[in-house]
């Protein structure tokens, strides 16, 4: 069955680079769009960008000048990087093969 | 960019009740929205897609309508387990915005 699993640090520093990575099963990246969404503390969903079967992306604009995601399909894992941390990017940050399948996301608290 | 507004923000209503959510977009989203299910500490669940289409396993009280720039989610029957909090999504073109989101409290 479909599986996602997201995995990184609990814990980053103020102006460091977060790096997350998705290990998906069940199905493979080139058929299939893989999306990153999180969610602060007590807050709303909050889209973050896409990667596409193809290998193309697309990002929220007031996070693409931070924000990169791509993917190793032999390995099947999917990656988020942000840079420029904020404190008010704590949050959990889940991946998904939306709209159906999601993980369980990881909460990652920005803090010096 | 697609705005989602979703109202209300925050609902309280008993058991036994029905209730309704909209999402109105900023522009025409041609049907693409969907509609999830969080629980606190839970991943978004998948209740409707393509507005009005009932995912696998949801239980009949839930229903989607709408077209165009409007659309609506509504609880039939409210059980214990409805009380939680509800998102819509716009389908169709990137960015994927949410709306805001509904907390549906108990009364």
């Amino acid at each position: 069955q479909v599986q996602l699993k997201e995995s990184g640090p609990g814990l980053v520093k103020p102006s460091e680079t977060l790096s997350l990575t998705c290990t998906v099963s069940g199905f493979s990246l080139t058929s299939y769009h893989v999306s990153w969404v999180r969610q602060p503390p007590g807050k709303g969903l909050e889209w973050m960008g896409v990667i596409w079967g193809d290998g193309s992306t697309a990002y929220n604009s007031a996070l693409k000048s931070r924000l990169s995601i791509s993917r190793d399909t032999s390995k099947s894992q999917v990656f988020l990087k942000m840079s420029s941390l904020k404190t008010e990017d704590t949050a959990t940050y889940y991946c998904a093969r939306a709209p159906r399948d999601w993980g369980q996301g990881v909460m990652v608290t920005v803090s010096s | 960019d697609i705005q989602m507004t979703q109202s209300p923000t925050s609902l309280a209503a008993s058991v036994g009740e029905s209730v309704t959510i909209t999402c109105l977009a900023s522009e025409d989203i041609y049907g693409s929205l969907v509609w999830y299910q969080q629980k606190p500490g839970k991943s978004p669940q998948l209740l409707i897609y393509g507005a009005t289409i009932l995912e696998d396993g949801i239980p009949s009280r839930f229903s989607g309508s709408g077209s165009d720039t409007q659309y609506s989610l509504k609880i039939n029957s409210l059980q214990p387990e409805d009380f939680a909090s509800y998102y819509c999504q716009n389908g169709l073109s990137t960015p994927l915005t949410f709306g805001s989101g509904t907390k549906l409290e108990i009364k």
